[in-house]
């Protein structure tokens, strides 16, 4: 039982290369997030899923696109990576989806350097 | 949008001392979450509040909601350095409808514990 991985653990990208960061759980969870989180300011949320087959936008979502592929997968695709996309980005799931108060679980995270 | 402020920004503790950590809601709480971070790792989920007055312990680690349902604190008695890190709040957004667990964090305090 992995919980939630996710894939690449580090990446560099020039500005403008695009790249998609995969996030897979093994918890049988309905929902799954994206959050990406700089210094002084928390995690803020990118993109949701709350079940298989929607997603929506949150707090943060210009350039970034994702795709919920399955309930076990959910990736986030950056079309034209920009510096300050450089950050690190953290997936995170849980059981869901009409319940609030749900505690979610988070991968490792995947640091991204955009030069 | 729900706002929350953690305070200190930064802690750095003597082994042995205890210390509180504040995370305060511009609105009222309805689901007040506590996270730790260890650099470079992702976020592991310590405890979960909901009720206004409610009070978790787990080990040397004790959070508190107040009964206004608007501040919560995090005190660890006689520190150890296993609780270096990063400690994040977060709470959902809303009480009425459905929230999908959406989160907004707090920026973070960071602990540090000398031996």
């Amino acid at each position: 039982n992995a919980g939630v991985t996710q894939t690449p653990k580090f990446q560099v990208l020039k500005t403008g290369q695009s790249m998609t960061l995969q996030c897979a759980q093994d918890m049988n969870h309905n929902s799954m997030y994206w959050y990406r989180q700089d210094p002084g300011m928390g995690l803020r949320l990118i993109y949701y899923s709350a079940s298989e087959g929607t997603t929506d936008k949150g707090e943060v979502p210009n350039g970034y696109n994702v795709s919920r592929l399955n309930k076990r997968e959910f990736s986030l695709r950056l079309e034209s990576a920009a510096p300050s996309q450089t950050s690190v980005y953290f997936c995170a799931s849980s059981r869901g989806a009409r319940a609030v108060q749900e505690t979610q679980y988070f991968g490792p995270g995947t640091r991204l350097l955009v030069l | 949008s729900q706002e929350l402020e953690q305070s200190p920004q930064s802690l750095i503790v003597q082994e042995g001392k205890n210390l509180t950590i504040n995370c305060t809601s511009s609105k009222t709480l309805y689901g007040l979450y506590w996270y730790k971070q260890k650099y470079g790792e992702g976020l592991i989920f310590l405890m979960m509040l909901q009720k206004g007055g409610e009070e978790k312990s787990h080990e040397k680690i004790t959070a508190k909601l107040d009964e206004k349902k608007q501040q919560s604190s995090l005190h660890i008695t006689a520190s150890q350095p296993s609780h270096a890190g990063i400690y994040l709040c977060g709470a959902e957004g809303n009480a009425g409808g459905i929230s999908y667990g959406k989160l907004t964090f707090g920026q973070g305090t960071i602990l540090t514990v000398h031996p």
